[in-house]
C-alpha cells in the first residue's frame, strides 16, 4: 500500500465545507484512495472511495488530483456530528487488510 | 442485519489468562479481519480470513491466534495475555465478490490486561 500523508488535525465551523487533503504520491496506477472515519472510538465507518475520476456519495465528495499524488475529502456541509478521525488509505486490497494511518483529527465547532 | 458483532464490548484480564474474542457478520462476507488500536494510534492488522479454512498474518500477529471454520464466524484466541495486549480491538468484514470494496467494523471490545 502506498504511505497516505495527512494533516494531524482540523477546524471546520458548522455549517461550511471541511476539505481533508491526503498526499499519496507514491501511489501506484491500480490502488484506490477509500476513507473512513471513525467516532469517538467506535469502529471506523466507510466514507467513500476512488481510483481516478472524483465521486460522490450521500456523505461526502472525493477529488483526486489528475496525477494521483494527492486528494481532498469534502463534507459540504460540516456539522457537529462529523467530529472525528479521518483516515485515508491507498490499497489494492478490497477492505482487506487496510493499513490505517494515524488520520486527522476534524474538529467541527458551532 | 446486525452486520458485525463482537462480544465482549468489554473485558478484564489478568496477566497470563487466556481467552477469545468473538466476531460475527451475518452479511455472508468472505474477508474478515482483526486489528487493535492503541490509544492516540490507528488501527493496526493483526489477523485475517479472506475464506473459511484460511487465514493469515497481519502487522501484529504475535501473542493471538485466529481460526475461520465457518464464513460467519472469526474468533481471536489470546493464549496468554500480556499487559501489552491492552487495546481496542475491532473486528472488520468485506466482500468483493458482491461488488463492496468498503469494510464493516465491529464497535469493537475494550481489553484491559492487568
Amino acid at each position: 500500500d502506498a504511505k497516505t500523508t495527512q494533516p494531524t488535525s482540523m477546524d471546520c465551523a458548522e455549517g461550511r465545507a471541511a476539505n481533508l487533503p491526503c498526499n499519496h504520491s507514491t501511489i501506484s496506477g491500480n490502488e484506490y484512495v477509500y476513507w473512513y472515519r471513525q467516532i469517538h472510538s467506535q469502529g471506523p465507518q466507510y466514507i467513500i472511495h476512488g481510483l481516478k475520476n472524483n465521486e460522490t456519495n450521500e456523505m461526502a465528495s472525493l477529488i483526486i488530483t489528475e496525477d494521483r499524488k494527492s486528494s481532498t475529502l469534502i463534507l459540504p456541509h460540516a456539522t457537529l456530528r462529523d467530529t472525528a478521525v479521518y483516515y485515508c488509505i491507498a490499497t489494492m486490497e478490497y477492505g482487506n487488510k487496510l493499513v490505517f494511518g494515524a488520520g486527522t483529527i476534524l474538529r467541527v465547532k458551532s | 442485519n446486525a452486520g458485525v458483532t463482537q462480544t465482549p464490548k468489554f473485558q478484564v484480564l489478568k496477566t497470563g489468562q487466556s481467552m477469545t474474542l468473538q466476531c460475527a457478520q451475518d452479511m455472508n462476507h468472505e474477508y474478515m479481519s482483526w486489528y487493535r488500536q492503541d490509544p492516540g494510534m490507528g488501527l493496526r492488522l493483526i489477523h485475517y480470513s479472506v475464506g473459511a479454512g484460511i487465514t493469515d498474518q497481519g502487522e501484529v500477529p504475535n501473542g493471538y491466534n485466529v481460526s475461520r471454520s465457518t464464513t460467519e464466524d472469526f474468533p481471536l484466541r489470546l493464549l496468554s495475555a500480556a499487559p501489552s495486549q491492552t487495546s481496542v480491538y475491532f473486528c472488520a468484514s468485506s466482500s468483493p465478490g458482491q461488488g463492496n470494496t468498503e469494510a464493516f467494523f465491529g464497535q469493537g471490545t475494550r481489553l484491559t490486561v492487568v
